[in-house]
């Protein structure tokens, strides 16, 4: 139980264009999602969290124009990386949580932005 | 005040030894904390968490010790394998309850490595 998972797993795009990643909890229904991203051999950093149905809080330093996040549903939230640029080239995970503390991890994408 | 401070960051065992990760924490507010597990190109897996209630929990090879006084606490992985071989983050959330939806903050993260 509590899968979590993300599509695309890698997606290379042109720089200026978007990219959607999508973030699905397949066996529960998620009260909160997050969005983190990772650097090379970093530790994760967290983005923003969301709520179904509610607009997402963005940590401090995250642009929440360039890091659109929907979470329409308590199964679906997406990240939408806007006008991507190389320094965007990431690795993102979601995790969701059912509420309490144990967040669910999805398995990640990669980006790059060429 | 936000910050887990996690140590060592690279970590070498023969197998069957004890790998020993620890890690540091200021704010008292923390009340959730869970070790993950991680493979390159892998999203983290949970491995174990505890609650400062209680001074130590055990699953299979894997124990958490809690010392709240001193605001540490380490992971121990028993006879250790060369499949365990991975990235290592201890993480610390405040109560999930009110606005603070059990945001997790990450230590640096220790990458092990087990040698056959």
């Amino acid at each position: 139980g509590a899968v979590v998972s993300q599509h695309p797993s890698r997606v290379i795009c042109k720089s200026g264009t978007s990219v959607k990643i999508e973030c699905r909890s397949l066996d529960f229904q998620a009260t909160t999602m997050f969005w983190y991203r990772q650097f090379p051999k970093k530790s994760l950093m967290l983005m923003a969290t969301s709520n179904e149905g509610s607009k997402a809080t963005y940590e401090q330093g995250v642009e929440k124009d360039k890091f659109l996040i929907n979470h329409a549903s308590l199964t679906l939230s997406t990240l939408t990386v806007t006008s991507a640029h190389p320094e965007d080239s990431s690795f993102y995970i979601c995790s969701a949580s059912i509420r309490g503390n144990e967040q669910y991890f999805g398995p990640g994408t990669r980006l790059t932005v060429t | 005040q936000q910050q887990v401070k996690q140590s060592p960051q690279s970590l070498i065992v023969q197998k069957g030894g004890i790998s020993i990760i620890n890690c540091a924490y200021e704010n008292t507010a923390f009340d959730y904390f869970p070790w993950y597990q991680q493979f390159p190109g892998k999203g983290p897996a949970l491995l174990i968490a505890i609650r400062p209630d209680v001074s130590e929990k055990k699953e299979g090879r894997f124990t958490i010790s809690f010392n709240k006084s001193a605001k540490q606490f380490s992971l121990h992985i028993m006879d250790s394998q060369p499949g365990d071989s991975a990235t290592y983050f201890c993480a610390a959330s405040p109560y999930a309850g009110g606005t603070s939806y059990g945001k997790l903050t990450f230590g640096q993260g220790t990458i092990l490595t087990v040698h056959p």
